[in-house]
């Protein structure tokens, strides 16, 4: 079964410094996986993806992931934190083996913290 | 750019009543997704269309029944509404062909008194 793991609720990080959200998961075949950022009483807004290529890949607001096939992973990374950075982010995975449809299982969320 | 809309944002409900979400989606995209996320959960898939037809199924209650319209646009049905079923619905919205991207609506926050 798809999985998604985010081992951190909550990950804390001064401003300017880099920061890392961690996300593993379990699919059945290549995943396709995403990063997305939920501010309070807000929608869902689209970060990045890995579809294929790259292991790394850059996104929106300074956003980077990326891609460990080894490790399952596809961690969210930026080189230095802002304020406004502070929000809830969600990995997701979806396995095209699987899901035809396009379908997106989450993971739990982790609270970026960024404090001046 | 135009983006996913979802009425009503906010609505109350009491326990039995029913309810109706709506969703559009952006412009030319084919395929919508209903989400539901409730408190301090992530957001768990309900169901999917592509062209007006179900296209997937996820943990959607038998209280609850969809619909995409010929103008693509998606309606979330719910009767005989429960405590439990308060939540922030989310629409999201792809191109089938591009479906790895999904675009998602600020969302509707239903509470159910």
């Amino acid at each position: 079964a798809q999985s998604v793991a985010q081992p951190e609720d909550q990950v804390n990080v001064a401003e300017g410094n880099p920061l890392t959200v961690k996300c593993t998961y379990s699919v059945s075949g290549n995943p396709y996986l995403f990063w997305y950022v939920q501010y309070p009483n807000r929608g869902l807004q689209f970060l990045l993806k890995y579809i294929t290529g790259d292991n790394l890949v850059k996104g929106s607001y300074g956003f980077e992931a990326e891609f460990n096939k080894s490790q399952t992973s596809f961690h969210l990374k930026k080189p230095s934190a802002l304020v406004s950075d502070s929000a809830l982010y969600f990995c997701a995975v979806r396995d095209p083996l699987t899901s035809n449809t396009g379908k997106l299982i989450f993971g739990q969320g982790t609270t970026l913290q960024v404090k001046p | 750019a135009a983006g996913v809309i979802q009425s009503p944002r906010h609505l109350i409900k009491e326990k039995r009543e029913t309810a109706t979400l709506k969703c559009y989606p952006i412009p030319r995209h084919d395929t919508v997704y209903w989400y539901q996320q409730g408190p301090g959960q992530d957001p768990q898939f309900l169901i999917s269309f592509y062209e007006k037809m179900q296209s997937d199924k996820g943990s959607i209650p038998d209280r609850f029944s969809a619909q995409q319209f010929s103008d693509y646009h998606s309606e979330l049905n719910m009767s005989s509404l429960e405590l439990g079923d308060s939540a922030l619905y989310f629409c999201a919205s792809s191109l089938v062909s591009q479906h790895e991207t999904q675009y998602f609506g600020p969302g509707t926050r239903l509470l159910v008194l």
